[in-house]
């Protein structure tokens, strides 16, 4: 079944201890996309990736990092995660940009106390 | 940059009563723009996009969006809303401004069906 999957779907954790959320689709898609969404602010693009080695930030990239060493996986890696990170993340992914649809994984929940 | 505006963070309905949810963008080249629907506790999946083809544009669900340059929108409509209806919708274009590849979503709208 093609699909984007994300792990863990919800995460409890503290400020400051470092925490990867991992992505990945089996679609041997190019385009790779983390998302947050917060109430009212629907969702804002944090980095994207067009290929593999190739990323840049989006909107909100402050405080997150990203890796693309493979074409099926996009971790997004918080080095000191804050109350403020505290949202939904998505991971999306879509054969190229422009025009094509983008495929969600299922979200993550974050929160840090 | 490019950026989405969508009217009404809620909109409420009848059951069998016409849906309308409104998206307007702001581009300075020709956008792409896509909706997607979000049902409780998923991700998203599209409904339909518009690529530059005919600006009328037919989704799944009965859903469909007419592309309007000169009013620069792209408002979803339903003729007759169902319950299964219910869910949040987001208005998207893709920006290729500046030299990135993002996209940029509105802040949504909740759709409400009432029996």
């Amino acid at each position: 079944e093609a699909q984007v999957t994300q792990n863990p779907r919800y995460l409890i954790t503290v400020t400051g201890k470092k925490l990867t959320v991992t992505c990945s689709q089996n679609m041997n898609h190019e385009y790779m996309s983390w998302y947050r969404q917060d109430p009212g602010l629907g969702l804002r693009q944090i980095y994207y990736s067009m290929n593999v080695e190739v990323t840049d930030k989006g909107d909100v990239p402050e405080g997150y990092k990203v890796s693309r060493k493979e074409k099926r996986n996009f971790p997004l890696i918080l080095e000191s995660p804050s109350p403020n990170q505290t949202s939904l993340y998505f991971c999306a992914s879509s054969p190229g940009f422009l025009i094509n649809e983008q495929f969600f994984g299922p979200g993550t929940r974050l929160t840090v106390l | 940059a490019q950026s989405v505006t969508q009217l009404g963070s809620h909109v409420s309905v009848s059951e069998g009563a016409l849906v309308l949810l409104r998206c307007n963008y702001s581009s300075s080249v020709p956008p792409y723009l896509f909706w997607y629907v979000q049902y409780p506790n998923q991700g998203l999946q599209l409904l339909l996009k518009y690529t530059s083809a005919a600006t009328l544009v037919k989704g799944i669900n009965g859903f469909e969006a007419e592309f309007k340059k000169s009013e620069t929108s792209f408002h979803l409509t339903k003729p007759s809303a169902h319950m299964s209806d219910a869910a949040e919708y987001f208005c998207a274009v893709s920006d290729q401004s500046a030299g990135g590849f993002k996209t940029i979503f509105g802040a949504g709208t909740r759709l409400f069906v009432k029996a």
